[in-house]
């Protein structure tokens, strides 16, 4: 079945370093991938998407390309904030593989440090 | 105007009792979703309606029984609450099946429930 692998956190950074929060995936079809960020006491929101190899998300200074060579889809941003702190959740889509609902990796933790 | 509310933001109940947590969405989505997230932030999914009728059933015992008395509610009753029903609990709402779709998912602002 198709599946999501996001890197284990918790990731500590300081504030204005380099993101990357790694996102591989199995898919039958081919997918749609998703990156939600869950900030402290929230519900999760859509940080940013793609819906085809090669097609780039981004939103809020976060990228994420989608690789279909290496099924992946990592998390970039070039200097992060303190305001970025929050559980950021890699997911898919997968029509193709007749499951009808969203597939969420376990999440990542990030905190920024001042 | 808030899109997806849940109500209430927190649940606190002695084991066996019996409780609803009830969701509402004013996007005129289609789809509504319940979610239990774990104190490891894992999200799982439980139950989805598309236009008030049960798509997805995950493995959840039968005490979870969810209602849609229409498209923008979507309501969970838990029946003899056990410890380790303790958790948030997350309505969601999306104009199509998330899964069979590129819609964005629109989450509420989550449920604590604590059972002691």
């Amino acid at each position: 079945g198709d599946s999501v692998t996001q890197m284990e956190g918790p990731v500590t950074l300081s504030e204005e370093a380099f993101l990357t929060i790694n996102c591989t995936y199995t898919a039958t079809g081919y997918p749609s991938l998703f990156w939600y960020v869950q900030y402290p006491g929230e519900g999760l929101q859509l940080l940013l998407k793609a819906t085809k190899a090669d097609d780039k998300g981004s939103n809020k200074g976060f990228e994420a390309t989608y690789r279909k060579e290496t099924t992946s889809f990592h998390l970039e941003k070039g200097s992060v904030q303190v305001s970025d702190s929050a559980v950021y959740f890699c997911a898919l889509s997968d029509p193709q593989g007749g499951s009808e609902k969203l597939v969420f990796g376990k999440g990542t933790k990030l905190t920024v440090n001042p | 105007d808030t899109a997806v509310s849940q109500t209430p933001k927190y649940l606190v109940t002695q084991m066996g009792n019996d409780k609803s947590i009830k969701c509402e969405q004013n996007l005129g989505h289609d789809t509504m979703y319940w979610y239990k997230q774990d104190s490891k932030k894992f999200l799982k999914i439980m139950f989805s309606y598309n236009n008030k009728e049960l798509i997805i059933n995950e493995t959840v015992p039968n005490r979870f029984s969810p209602k849609s008395p229409d498209k923008a509610h979507l309501n969970l009753h838990i029946n003899s609450l056990e410890l380790g029903d303790s958790a948030v609990y997350f309505c969601a709402s999306s104009p199509r099946l998330a899964g069979l779709s590129t819609d964005t998912q629109y989450f509420g602002p989550g449920t604590r429930l604590t059972v002691l």
